[in-house]
């Protein structure tokens, strides 16, 4: 079965830093690609940003509200995926879910999300 | 970027009745669509992808259709745990997520 579980998500001033983890098990790691995909509260869902396995270049992409702030990550040899988050904004705020592109690129499984919130 | 409109906003339907979810994206997505159901508290779980196939360990009820800018999900027969949350979402130009349907219990 896989699983993905996210941790590192806490309360941040704006213009903090925050990294979150996403440890992945049941799953060939490797050969998948990673999202990070999150949801405001109350509201609905935003891909955020993407990283390609390492046999397809292990190229990044990033959604426009966060490119030049937040970088995608990943360690193969942990099965571990991150997001650091910097200059963080209170727009910011949101439940952030790590996500598989296993069957076609799409968004399966999901992890049960981890909690960021950007106040003062 | 494609901008996915979901319709209604809040469907009120009873068990056992018949669900039908649109999804009009603003320029052809070709078949690159799915379906994703959101219960309170918990992550999304991905229901159609292709725009017409079922995830694995979804039940028959759930059906998709649809190809160009027009898509559907139907739910034949509801019952009590389909009242959710429905996104859809493309892949065709980077990732967007429409802004939900509430299927709510009348």
């Amino acid at each position: 079965e896989v699983q993905l579980v996210e941790s590192g998500g806490g309360l941040v001033k704006p213009g903090g830093s925050l990294r979150l983890s996403c440890a992945a098990s049941g799953i060939g790691f490797s050969n998948v690609w990673m999202s990070w995909v999150r949801q405001g509260p109350g509201k609905g869902l935003e891909w955020v940003a993407r990283i390609k396995r390492n046999a397809d270049g292990g190229t990044t992409d990033y959604a426009a509200p966060v490119k030049g702030r937040f970088t995608i990550s990943r360690d193969d040899s942990k099965n571990m995926l991150y997001l650091e988050m910097i200059s963080l904004k209170t727009e910011d705020t949101a439940i952030y879910f790590c996500t598989t592109g296993r069957l076609n690129n799409w968004f399966d499984p999901w992890g049960q999300g981890t909690l960021v919130t950007v106040s003062s | 970027e494609i901008v996915l409109t979901q319709s209604p906003a809040t469907l009120s339907l009873s068990p056992g009745e018949r669900a039908t979810l649109s999804c009009r994206a603003s320029q052809s997505v070709s078949s690159f669509l799915a379906w994703y159901q959101q219960k309170p508290g918990q992550a999304p779980r991905l229901l159609i992808y292709d725009a017409s196939n079922r995830a694995t360990g979804i039940p028959a009820r759930f059906s998709g259709s649809g190809s160009g800018t027009d898509f559907t999900l139907t739910i034949s027969s509801l019952e009590p745990e389909d009242f959710a949350v429905y996104y859809c979402q493309q892949r065709s130009n980077w990732y967007t997520f429409g802004q939900g349907t509430k299927l709510e219990i009348k």
